[in-house]
């Protein structure tokens, strides 16, 4: 079965400052990983996500997200960080194997200093 | 655009009644989803329906059932409400077509057991 970890529960960051979210996985074939974001109040929404191909992945909002296989990690990342990215963000895995359903890690919420 | 509606924002219910969440998606997708939020856990999948009278448990689903009568509509019921059933109610769709696995969340519906 497929699961996911998000170590870190809070991050607090101040504005401008660099940010990244750690994502560790669990499953035995090639997974389809994907970044939500919650902002306060609201449902989720997809940040980015990465089927196959180049591991370093775009999504929206300026965050990015590494692939490593090595590691099992999709980390997700943003060089500079607006007070708009204060939200709970979550990291999921999808595989064909489990058709398709997501399994998604407990969240890290994210505070932004001014 | 892309719209999961879910019939209310806030509820609250009294131990022991019935209580129907209902989940609306305009984008003819075929599978639909209901996750329960709570801190610290994320999101734990309750059932999913691939297809119009078809529906499969999750990972949590005792106190729940769910009813899937027309495409567009997926809705969840606790038969008879608990207060550890207070939670964050999450309905999500997505495409057998389309990008697999990624999944459009609505606003969510928080519900309050008294």
């Amino acid at each position: 079965a497929q699961s996911v970890t998000q170590p870190d529960i809070h991050i607090t960051v101040s504005e401008g400052a660099s940010l990244e979210l750690r994502c560790n996985y669990s499953y035995g074939a090639t997974p389809y990983l994907f970044w939500y974001v919650q902002s306060p109040g609201q449902g989720l929404q997809l940040l980015l996500k990465y089927f196959s191909g180049d591991t370093l992945v775009q999504g929206i909002k300026g965050f990015e997200a590494e692939f490593k296989r090595s590691q099992s990690s999709f980390n997700l990342r943003k060089p500079s960080v607006h007070w708009s990215d204060a939200a709970e963000y979550f990291c999921a895995v999808g595989a064909r194997a489990a058709g398709n359903k997501l399994t998604f890690g407990g969240g890290t919420r994210v505070l932004v200093k001014p | 655009d892309v719209k999961v509606t879910q019939s209310s924002r806030y509820l609250v219910k009294r131990t022991g009644e019935k209580v129907f969440l209902e989940c609306v998606q305009d984008m003819d997708h075929e599978n639909m989803f209901w996750y329960r939020q709570d801190p610290g856990l994320g999101l734990r999948l309750i059932y999913f329906s691939y297809d119009v009278k078809m529906k499969e448990k999750g990972d949590i689903p005792e106190g729940y059932s769910v009813s899937r009568e027309k495409k567009e509509r997926f809705s969840l019921i606790l038969e008879s409400a608990s207060t550890n059933q207070t939670s964050m109610y999450l309905c999500a769709s997505s495409s057998l077509s389309g990008s697999l696995y990624e999944q459009y969340f609505g606003p969510g519906t928080r519900l309050t057991v008294t």
